[in-house]
């Protein structure tokens, strides 16, 4: 089984603060994604990463970047975190090809 | 743009009623359709992908069917433990063609 883990599954953060959320899959898979979810909004598609160092922007780059250093590991950072980035934050991972997507728990981020 | 378009948005029945949920899609050419089960709290699980109209797959109580225009999403007998949110992804040919656009999903509740 496919095996996708985020670091908390619950974060409370301070408006200015830098915050790391980390994703970790356990399956090789070269695809790896971060998403928020919001009620009414569905999922949004932050930032794409294709292989190790490559990264695409999604449809709501804004205010996030990102860190793939090592295959199986894919970072998002909040530069200076703000209230309107209190989310659900779900990272996901797929082997190359049309194959479906794995998601990890989610980090629900409050940030105050 | 690619749209996709879930209903009813909620959905109430009784244990052992059957029914269906609905996936309107629009896409410049599919190239995947994905159904997802999320619960409170956690992140999307997999069920299943369908490529092309006509395609049907199933798992213990769920089927789930593809024309050119929807997909179904039919629950033979549920239980309660069928309650969830059910999320239909969809994946386009060309371009960024990893991203999947979600619909806002459907949340299922069966009563015993």
């Amino acid at each position: 089984d496919v095996k996708v883990t985020q670091s908390s599954r619950y974060l409370v953060k301070r408006t200015g603060e830098k915050v790391f959320l980390e994703c970790v899959q356990d399956m090789d898979h070269e695809n790896m994604f971060w998403y928020r979810q919001d009620p009414g909004l569905g999922l949004r598609l932050i930032y794409f990463s294709y292989d190790v160092k490559m990264k695409e922007k999604g449809d709501i780059p804004e205010g996030y970047s990102v860190s793939r250093e090592k295959k199986e590991r894919f970072s998002l950072i909040l530069e200076s975190a703000s209230t309107n980035q209190t989310s659900m934050y779900l990272c996901a991972s797929m082997v190359a090809g049309d194959y479906e997507q794995y998601f990890g728990p989610g980090t629900r981020l409050t940030v105050t | 743009e690619d749209q996709v378009t879930q209903s009813p948005e909620a959905l109430r029945l009784q244990e052992g009623e059957s029914s269906s949920l609905n996936c309107s899609y629009t896409v410049s050419g599919l190239r995947g359709l994905f159904w997802y089960r999320q619960d409170p709290g956690k992140g999307p699980e997999f069920l299943f992908t369908l490529y092309s109209a006509g395609e049907e797959k199933e798992k213990e109580r769920l089927k789930a069917t593809l024309t050119k225009k929807e997909s179904f999403l039919h629950i033979t007998a549920p239980k309660p433990e069928d309650s969830a949110t059910y999320l239909c992804a969809v994946r386009r040919s060309g371009g960024s063609n990893y991203k999947l656009t979600f619909g806002k999903g459907t949340l299922l509740t069966v009563n015993p």
